[in-house]
């Protein structure tokens, strides 16, 4: 099972809005709506930010929106704030009823 | 509160076998599965396999496979992760996770580094 595919890496200003996208195939992102999205700051644990492709956790702020479409999921982050600077990382189930990730996204704000 | 404390950093020789442990608490352990994901120095995230402690069945990662156990005590509610015939390649912080239905990593230890080194 192949990594999901993501940027290296994307940029922004504070306040702009920026998009992350995950690709992967028929039997993983495009198959199920199992997609999660995690943030990860250096020397830290990651952090559940979405899941089941649109999906909230209690406390996570309404910035992070997540979307899917055919293969390719997102993660949009709206108004852009210097402590969003992380990586971020996809995953998905699979038809192999196992999990895969993505390669990860580190995000600069600028 | 969820709480997952995993045990301490490891250093192994090549070769040789470690397990990790992941102490679950503020939840009901029997009501979630637990994954096992580890980051390579500077690399990205890779999971290894998850186990059903209620039913102690795991699941493993086919690039894993014959290399990992992944086992739970439910009477401790504490998961492990045992890697054997460690190599270089294996340095790496190990994290536990709890998933919740099909959510991966709702909650996660604070992982444990584990270097193989001779």
């Amino acid at each position: 099972q192949s990594a999901l595919t993501q940027p290296a890496s994307v940029s922004g200003s504070p306040g702009q809005s920026i998009t992350i996208s995950c690709t992967g195939t028929s039997s993983d992102v495009g198959g199920y709506n199992y997609v999660s999205w995690y943030q990860q700051h250096p020397g830290k644990a990651p952090k559940l930010m979405i899941y089941d492709v649109s999906n909230r956790p209690s406390g996570v702020s309404n910035r992070f929106s997540g979307s899917k479409s055919g293969n390719t999921a997102s993660l949009t982050i709206s108004g852009l704030q210097a402590e969003d600077e992380a990586d971020y990382y996809c995953s998905s189930y699979t038809s192999s009823s196992i999990v895969v990730f993505g390669g990860g996204t580190k995000l600069t704000v600028l | 509160q969820v709480q997952l404390v995993q045990s301490g950093a490891e250093v192994k020789k090549p070769g040789s076998s470690v397990k990790v442990s992941c102490k679950a608490s503020g939840g009901t352990f029997s009501s979630y599965t637990i994954s096992w994901v580890r980051q390579a120095p500077g690399q990205g995230l890779e999971w290894m396999g998850r186990i059903i402690p209620i039913l102690g069945i795991a699941n493993y990662a086919q690039k894993f496979q014959g290399r990992v156990t992944i086992t739970a005590d439910k009477s401790t509610s504490t998961a492990y992760m045992e890697l054997s015939s460690l190599r270089s390649e294996d340095t790496a912080v190990y994290y536990c996770a709890r998933d919740t239905a099909m959510v991966t990593g709702d909650y996660w230890g604070q992982g444990t580094l584990v270097t193989v080194s001779s």
